[in-house]
């Protein structure tokens, strides 16, 4: 089946700092990515869509400016939390889809950020 | 809020038990979706159900798309310890509820 991929798997920061997560569709292009955030004991929460060339559509509630999405290429995505602070330490699992309107999604193995 | 709703939140039942998890909501999806989710990893895709009162099996699990759309079950026939873990639906793949966590004691 199809793999994707994230990069770190895990990273610890000081508050203050930027974080960049990559996701990489590893063998097939992905036109459509997707972002999540996942708090301990909750469900996925769906942070940004992400379509290769243009901007990304954040969800209500989500800071454009603060999370940062780009994607550049059919199987690279980045997500980078600027100025990250203790309350953005979560588990960030990013998604992929390989064709418009499939509804099957490859997952991430998912990045956990700790802010100090 | 959460758009779909899942129940129960959590379940530890014995080995060999059967079990069903439910899902609902008050849309309407062209899609839904299974996932189990491992801790510390990604979701993983189980089965995803597209017509109205569909069923399909996959060895002990067995999922049910509502006639309407709006809702789903994920039935679990003698359960192992290997069945352990998070449960996730997500409408049109996206819409996640808060899931279920099944463990199941040897």
């Amino acid at each position: 089946g199809a793999v994707v991929s994230q990069h770190p798997s895990w990273v610890i920061c000081k508050s203050g700092t930027s974080v960049k997560i990559e996701c990489r569709s590893l063998d097939f292009q992905a036109t459509t990515m997707f972002w999540y955030r996942q708090f301990p004991k909750q469900s996925l929460m769906l942070m940004a869509t992400s379509n290769e060339g243009s901007k990304a559509t954040y969800e209500q509630g989500v800071e454009k400016d603060k999370f940062l999405i780009n994607h550049a290429s059919l199987t690279l995505s980045t997500l980078t939390v600027t100025s990250a602070h203790p309350e953005d330490s979560s588990f960030y699992i990013c998604s992929a889809k390989d064709a418009p309107g499939m509804e099957t999604q490859y997952f991430g193995p998912g990045t956990r950020l700790l802010v100090l | 809020t959460q758009l779909l709703e899942q129940s129960p939140q959590f379940l530890s039942i014995q080995e060999g038990e059967n079990l069903t998890v439910y899902c609902n909501s008050s849309s309407v999806f062209s899609s839904l979706q299974w996932y189990r989710q491992e801790p510390g990893e990604g979701p993983v895709l189980l089965v995803t159900v597209v017509t109205g009162g569909e069923v399909k099996k996959l060895k002990r699990l067995t999922f049910q798309f509502g006639d309407a759309r709006k809702d789903s079950s994920l039935h679990i026939t003698a359960a192992q310890p290997g069945d352990t873990g998070l449960y996730l639906c997500a409408g049109d793949g996206v819409r996640f509820g808060a899931g279920t966590r099944l463990t199941v004691k040897p």
